[in-house]
């Protein structure tokens, strides 16, 4: 079974860093692509970034570029997302998803930058 | 960026209704379009892939329609068990985007 859990969220003041990690399970992790996604409170759903299956190619929106980095380790099975100098339109509910497709979901944390 | 407007936001429903869920995108994004559905507290389902494909696993009265930049999300004889946020995604070209979401909610 596909398993997708993201940790790391919390309460971080603007300005701040935070890195998300998402553990995988059930699947060859290092033959898939992955994303972030995030959702602000009462909005819909943004996408963050993706990142190929060795790592050779990362795209970004444009709202987190210079500020977030993807990476993951195939050997741990696990995505990451460091979030540098946070905002608080950064405020929203993390997930992270298999595939181009998003053929699999995670179920979220929630990062809450405020003062 | 291919933006998507996704109607309605909002949708009411009696069980044993057939609901339709807009998708439109700003430009052609041939069949690259795909739907889930999220309750909440929950990790989001995949339902619908390639705009037309039922995925796996997902009853057969959910479908899809559509190519280019038109794309409907239909629920036949809609459930109580259907209550429930959906919302579809294009991965024809980066930034991917999401359309707003729809919610439906079962009488």
């Amino acid at each position: 079974e596909v398993q997708l859990v993201e940790s790391g969220g919390g309460l971080v003041k603007p300005g701040g860093s935070l890195r998300l990690s998402c553990a995988a399970s059930g699947f060859t992790f290092s033959s898939y692509s992955m994303n972030w996604v995030r959702q602000a409170p009462g909005k819909g759903l943004e996408w963050v970034s993706s990142i190929s299956s060795s790592s050779s190619y990362i795209y970004y929106a444009d709202s987190v570029k210079g500020r977030f980095t993807i990476s993951r380790d195939n050997a741990k099975n696990s995505l990451y997302l460091q979030m540098n100098s946070l905002r608080a339109e950064d405020t929203a509910v993390y997930y992270c998803a298999r595939e181009t497709a998003h053929d699999y979901w995670g179920q979220g944390t929630l990062v809450t930058v405020s003062s | 960026e291919t933006t998507l407007t996704q109607s309605p936001a909002f949708m009411s429903a009696t069980p044993g209704d057939k609901v339709n869920i807009s998708c439109k995108a700003s430009q052609d994004i041939d069949d690259d379009m795909n739907w889930y559905q999220q309750k909440p507290g929950e990790a989001a389902i995949f339902i619908i892939q390639e705009a037309t494909t039922l995925v796996p696993g997902i009853p057969p009265r959910f479908s899809g329609s559509g190519y280019g930049t038109d794309f409907t999300l239909t629920i036949n004889n809609i459930e109580s068990e259907d209550a429930a946020y959906y919302f579809c995604l294009q991965h024809d070209n980066f930034p991917l985007t999401f359309g707003g979401g729809t919610k439906v909610e079962i009488k």
